[in-house]
């Protein structure tokens, strides 16, 4: 157990639906990262958070959204879906906004339909 | 930008033979690179990094790496394979202070 719990593990739903994934970090890491692998893309980085602000975003369609709450969990949301979100999406924390320290967590598995 | 190449997706090799899987990564400054591994149906976990200290990292499970910055490369191995080590590996460095560039990946597939 990394100590990054994500929730759902899998989620199965149909297209143009919407769907919220999340994550709770490690217990004293205030960033959270989130990155998309799919298997035409790779693994990529979509979003960091760091104490509840937005620090970078990368390749993050506008159809995704994010944030983190005052408890430092964070949601990714994912609307209007498409078959080519299908994908795992990880979240990982660490204590500084920086990801040297990065701890993953297991991810969520989502199947678009 | 930085990024990561690594040669070859898929690496087979027998039990108990050099695993040697290749990593080469552009960078304008000085790199932090990782090797993680992800395991069927699992998350990513970090095998061993290195951030400016010792070239040759040990990680865990037996695996090392060498910092070479002349060939810009930070190939992983492990003198031994076991079946164990069956996963995908990848490779990545930090771009900024934001975040990592992963490769593709290696597929490592151990016959016994």
């Amino acid at each position: 157990d990394s100590g990054v719990t994500q929730t759902p593990k899998h989620l199965i739903t149909a297209t143009g639906q919407r769907v919220t994934l999340r994550c709770s970090p490690r217990s004293g890491d205030l960033s959270v990262y989130w990155y998309q692998q799919s298997l035409d893309q790779g693994l990529q980085f979509l979003i960091q958070y760091y104490n509840g602000e937005e620090r970078a975003k990368g390749n993050i369609l506008e159809r995704f959204s994010a944030q983190q709450f005052p408890d430092l969990h964070s949601e990714l949301n994912l609307s209007s879906l498409e078959l080519g979100d299908s994908a795992l999406y990880f979240c990982a924390s660490s204590v500084a906004p920086t990801p040297e320290t990065h701890t993953f967590g297991s991810g969520t598995r989502l199947t678009v339909v | 930008a930085q990024s990561v190449t690594q040669l070859g997706s898929h690496v087979s090799v027998s039990e108990g033979a050099l695993v040697l899987l290749r990593c080469n990564y552009s960078s304008s400054v000085p790199p932090y690179l990782f090797w993680y591994v992800q395991y069927p149906n699992q998350g990513l976990q970090l095998l061993l990094k290195y951030t400016s200290a010792a070239t040759l990292v040990k990680g865990i499970n037996g695996f090392e790496a060498e910092f070479k910055k002349s060939e810009t490369s930070f190939h992983l191995t492990k003198p031994s394979a076991h079946m164990s080590d069956a996963a995908e590996y990848f490779c990545a460095v930090t771009q900024g202070a934001q975040k990592l560039v992963f490769g593709q990946g290696t597929r490592l597939t151990i016959n016994p």
